[in-house]
């Protein structure tokens, strides 16, 4: 059965320093990647996404994800992180046209 | 571009009580989801629509949980009867087909079963 995992549940950075947030999944065949952001009392928005081609993809404000498909993994990273970046980030695969979510990583920067 | 309507936004109910949500996606879009959200865990995939036929409900608990989509486009989510275990965020979102494109998500309904 498809299914995601994210390593960490709960990351604490200060402004500034740099950010690697890990998704791994299973899957056998083509898959679809995303990151997307719930920023607090906000809906689900698309942060980046992968579908072919270059395996390093670029998203909104600074964010991008490299996709290795010999490991799986489809990790989120930013340079520097600012306050404005606190919120929860979920890896979602879509695997055969169906959506499936990891269970989110909540990044929390401090001032 | 209108984004994925839902309502209500919240509502309350007594374990035991039926309860209905509304899902309004965007123009075009044939793929419709629900997802369930409990507290501190991710979007789980209820069930998954491609214009008015079922796609996936595997995780879908049919004893309890109902949804339809009749004419391709509106859709309703409905709990008879609701448990505690309910209590959730209840996601829908919408994309214009099953693959290769992102997936756009409404505000959600906030259900607390007491």
């Amino acid at each position: 059965a498809q299914s995601v995992s994210q390593h960490n549940h709960h990351v604490i950075l200060s402004e500034a320093a740099s950010l690697e947030l890990g998704c791994n999944y299973s899957y056998g065949g083509t898959v679809n990647l995303f990151w997307y952001v719930q920023y607090p009392g906000q809906h689900l928005q698309l942060l980046l996404k992968y579908f072919s081609g270059d395996p390093l993809v670029k998203g909104i404000k600074g964010f991008e994800a490299e996709f290795i498909k010999s490991k799986f993994s489809f990790n989120l990273r930013k340079p520097s992180v600012q306050w404005s970046d606190t919120a929860e980030y979920f890896c979602a695969v879509n695997g055969g046209g169906k959506l499936i979510f990891g269970q989110g990583t909540e990044l929390s920067v401090k001032p | 571009e209108a984004g994925v309507a839902q309502s209500p936004r919240y509502k309350i109910i007594e374990k035991r009580q039926s309860v209905a949500f509304w899902c309004n996606p965007i123009s075009g879009h044939a793929t419709l989801y629900w997802y369930q959200q409990i507290l501190g865990q991710g979007p789980k995939l209820l069930i998954q629509f491609q214009n008015n036929g079922v796609v996936d409900d595997s995780q879908l608990p049919k004893d309890r949980f109902s949804a339809e989509r009749l004419k391709g486009v509106d859709s309703t989510l409905k709990i008879q009867p609701a448990k505690l275990e309910d209590s959730a965020v209840y996601l829908c979102a919408s994309s214009l087909r099953t693959e290769n494109t992102e997936a756009f998500f409404g505000q959600g309904t906030r259900l607390t079963v007491v």
